[in-house]
């Protein structure tokens, strides 16, 4: 089945550590997304990437970083920079210049720090 | 950057009411989506749409691209409606092909 899988479902990490969500979508798709959502709030960037090799900051960049190795591929890592990483991760994957974008999401990531 | 704002936040209905849910947008925008979110916290797209009105089974999304404003109806309400409803905006000169996003609105359907 064609699809975005995300692992884990759930994590949970110390204070001062690096984690790294994964991300893998076989639906051949070029744009990969990373986006986080708070209670209340709507889901923010943080990381996009358009082709292998190349990605740009979102919104709320700072703390996080990722690659594109592989097409297939987006892994976001969660650095000890980031002040509140709790939070539930979405990654999504989109075909470039579709007429209205539509995106694929993954069932998410819910990060908790102890 | 694209302000989406939806109302209402929150909204309970009993089984069989209609029931709408309302988007404004800040800037013109080239698509609108409504995206529903399970509990679970899986998200799937319901509508894109630019202009009109489409429809699926009981679900019906309207746009009116002058005021800068989408509704999303649902008809013959039922329990497994409770989600929460997302309207996000392509926004042409945003980053990338990303989607500006609105807070949702939590809906739960009482039998």
């Amino acid at each position: 089945d064609g699809g975005i899988t995300q692992s884990p479902k759930y994590l949970f990490r110390k204070e001062g550590q690096n984690v790294t969500l994964s991300c893998e979508q076989n639906l051949n798709h070029d744009a990969m997304y990373w986006y986080r959502q708070d209670p209340g709030q709507g889901l923010r960037l943080i990381y996009y990437s358009q082709i292998v090799n190349d990605f740009q900051k979102g919104d709320i960049a700072e703390g996080y970083s990722v690659s594109r190795e592989k097409k297939e591929s987006f892994p976001l890592t969660v650095t000890s920079a980031q002040k509140n990483p709790t939070a539930f991760y979405l990654c999504a994957s989109s075909i470039l210049a579709a007429e209205y974008n539509e995106q694929f999401f993954g069932p998410g990531t819910r990060l908790t720090v102890l | 950057k694209n302000e989406v704002e939806q109302s209402p936040q929150n909204l309970t209905a009993q089984e069989g009411e209609f029931i709408t849910i309302n988007c404004s947008y800040s800037v013109g925008i080239s698509a609108l989506h409504w995206l529903q979110q399970h509990p679970g916290g899986g998200i799937v797209s319901l509508f894109m749409l630019s202009s009109g009105k489409k429809k699926h089974g009981r679900l019906i999304a309207t746009i009116n691209i002058q005021e800068k404003h989408s509704s999303l109806h649902i008809t013959a309400s039922h329990p497994r409606d409770s989600a929460v409803y997302i309207c996000a905006v392509k926004d042409p000169l945003g980053s990338g092909y990303a989607l500006n996003f609105g807070k949702g609105t939590s809906l739960l359907v009482t039998p």
